[in-house]
Formats: C-alpha cells, sequence, structure tokens
C-alpha cells in the first residue's frame, strides 16, 4: 500500500541556518504531495503542495520538489526563524485510488534556536 | 469565514465511558476526514464521509467506533467504552468536494484514565 516515510527528529537548528527534512514514499499511483505544519496545541496547516512529477511547490520560503524517481519530496529552507519552530507531516493522497486521504509520515520536530 | 470547529478541545473519560467528539466543517464544505495522532506518531486516516453517508471507513477500529455526519448538524465520531489505548488527539477536515485541499480543525485530545 502507499506509504509516506520523513526523517526522524528533532531537528535542532541555530537561526538562518539551512532546513533540509527528507521525505520519501511508496504510491502505486499518481499521487499528489503535500507539506503540513503543525504548531504547538494546534490542527495542522498546509504549507505547500505539488501536483505531479517535478512540479515545485513553494511557500513562506519553504520549497519542495516533486521527484518521481527518487519518489522525494524533500522539504527545504535556506534561512530558518524561531518561528519555524514546530512539527512537519510530509504527506501523499491518491485521490484516484484512494478517496483523497491523506497519509502521513511520523512526523519531523523542528526547534530553532536564536 | 469560520474555520473548522471541533469540540470539545479537551476530553477527559474514565475506561469504560464514551466519548462524542463534533466536527463542524467550513461553510460550504460537504465532505469530511477524520484522523487520529496517537503520541508520538503521525496522523492516521479514520474515515471519511460526506453527508449522510460513509464513503471509506477503512480505517475506523472495528469495535466501539462509529461515525456520522448527518445532513444537518456537524460530524460526529463516537467512542464507546473507551479504553486508554483511545487516548489521542482526533482532527478533522473538511473539504468543498472529494480530492480538494483540506482543512483541518484544531483538534479534539480525548484522555482515558
Amino acid at each position: 500500500g502507499n506509504s509516506v516515510t520523513q526523517m526522524e527528529g528533532p531537528v535542532t537548528l541555530s537561526e538562518e541556518a539551512f532546513l533540509t527534512i527528507n521525505c520519501t514514499y511508496t504510491a502505486t499511483g499518481y499521487p499528489s504531495l503535500f507539506w503540513y505544519v503543525q504548531y504547538p496545541g494546534e490542527g495542522l496547516q498546509l504549507l505547500l503542495k505539488a501536483t505531479k512529477a517535478d512540479d515545485k511547490g513553494s511557500n513562506k520560503g519553504f520549497e519542495a520538489t516533486y521527484r518521481k524517481e527518487t519518489t522525494s519530496f524533500h522539504l527545504e529552507k535556506g534561512s530558518v526563524q524561531v518561528s519555524d519552530s514546530a512539527v512537519y507531516f510530509c504527506a501523499l493522497s491518491d485521490l484516484y485510488n484512494q478517496g483523497g486521504k491523506l497519509i502521513f509520515g511520523q512526523g519531523t520536530e523542528l526547534s530553532v534556536k536564536p | 469565514n469560520a474555520g473548522v470547529m471541533q469540540n470539545p478541545r479537551h476530553l477527559v473519560r474514565r475506561r469504560g465511558q464514551e466519548a462524542r467528539l463534533r466536527c463542524s466543517p467550513m461553510k460550504g464544505h460537504s465532505h469530511v476526514y477524520w484522523y487520529r495522532q496517537l503520541p508520538e506518531e503521525g496522523l492516521k486516516f479514520m474515515v471519511y464521509l460526506q453527508k449522510e453517508n460513509i464513503i471509506d471507513e477503512s480505517g475506523m477500529p472495528k469495535e466501539r467506533f462509529s461515525a456520522e455526519f448527518p445532513k444537518e448538524g456537524p460530524s460526529i465520531l463516537r467512542i464507546q467504552q473507551v479504553v486508554r489505548g483511545d487516548s489521542a488527539a482526533y482532527f478533522c477536515a473538511s473539504t468543498p468536494g472529494e480530492g480538494d485541499e483540506q482543512f483541518f480543525g484544531p483538534g479534539t485530545r480525548l484522555t482515558v484514565l
């Protein structure tokens, strides 16, 4: 079945450091890929998405490129801020095979120190 | 336009009691997904509903759990005879249509004593 694997946390960085959170997936169809962010005590917010191979999603300085050849969707940001501290979830959705439900990775906690 | 509402935000139950979790989707949204987040884990899909219909319940435990989304009113996730292992955060998400972006509520954190 479809699945998502992301790098384990917690990840601790200093402000203005470069961020990469790895995400790889397994899917039988042609899924859409997502990154969600969860701040403490809150629900998930969509950070960015990509719906087909080679698409790049971007938002708030974060980027991720849908790589079909490596089945990856790694999240990157060039210069993190303290306010980026949160848990990040990679997810996929295979609308035509699985009706749009999201399959999530286990989450990666990011802590950014001043 | 109010976002997805969930209540209660925190719920404490003793073993054997019933838990009812409510989700009011965004205005104009007729599709609801429920997910469960166990401690230190990612979110797991439970059930997908449209108004008055259960579309996919492949993630629901076979016993004690049920969900509904009536024509009027919120979607309800019901857990009968709760056990400690049911302690988790339960999130709902709504969309205007299948495959559209899912908007998440703040979650209900269930604690079973």
